[in-house]
């Protein structure tokens, strides 16, 4: 089975600054994808960004991105220029390759960021 | 606008009583998931359905039931086999496909004394 891993149960920094979180996976697949998910208080779940593990390029969405090491499985989310509105949990997130019945998520436990002003 | 709608958004009962949470979606996906989210523990799948009347356990299943009749509708009954059932249940759904994210209802908090 595979897991995820997120080492860094919290993180804070200032406002304006630049933060990395951490995610380690284990799996013995070489196909499938990644995800970055943010949880703001409202705990509504929101995607941030994703990787296909076969495209060497790192994802990148405006502010965030991502380092994605394969032979390491580590899968790193940077957050550039950052803002209070990204206060929140982010979670870690693997998927199997997909074939049917298999398209499903593994979650790691999250790291709870905190934007300070 | 498209979306998935959990019902409701708190839920309280008592030890010993089924209760069953309500998810809707209106994203012609075929696919829909369940998963309880307890502090500290990040997400973890309850049950997952992939098309109408077939569903498949997750990892955490024992004391939970479901059912698919309906393409739009994954509703999740919690029995009272479930030991500890106070959690914040989240449902979601996906298109088939190969990098499909998962869409996330706004969840619902489960409090059973």
């Amino acid at each position: 089975a595979q897991t995820v891993t997120q080492s860094q149960p919290e993180m804070s920094v200032q406002e304006a600054e630049t933060v990395t979180l951490s995610c380690t996976y284990d799996t013995s697949e070489n196909n499938y994808y990644l995800f970055w998910y943010k949880q703001p208080p409202s705990r509504q779940m929101i995607l941030v960004i994703r990787q296909e593990a076969y495209k060497q390029q790192n994802a990148t969405e405006n502010r965030f991105s991502v380092n994605f090491q394969k032979a390491a499985k580590s899968f790193s989310l940077k957050i550039s220029d950052s803002q209070l509105g990204d206060t929140a949990m982010y979670f870690c997130a693997f998927m199997n390759p997909p074939n049917f019945g298999n398209e499903k998520l593994t979650f790691g436990t999250g790291t709870r960021l905190t934007i300070i002003p | 606008d498209g979306g998935i709608t959990q019902s409701p958004k708190y839920l309280f009962r008592k030890e010993g009583q089924n209760v069953t949470l309500s998810c809707e979606q209106n994203l012609n996906h075929d696919a829909m998931y369940w998963y309880r989210q307890d502090p500290g523990q990040g997400l973890r799948l309850i049950y997952y359905s992939q098309i109408v009347n077939d569903f498949q356990k997750g990892d955490i299943a024992e004391g939970y039931s479901v059912s698919r009749e309906k393409k739009e509708s994954f509703p999740l009954t919690v029995t009272s086999a479930q030991k500890n059932p106070t959690a914040f249940y989240l449902c979601a759904s996906s298109s088939q496909g190969k990098d499909s994210p998962l869409h996330f209802g706004n969840g619902t908090r489960l409090t059973v004394t």
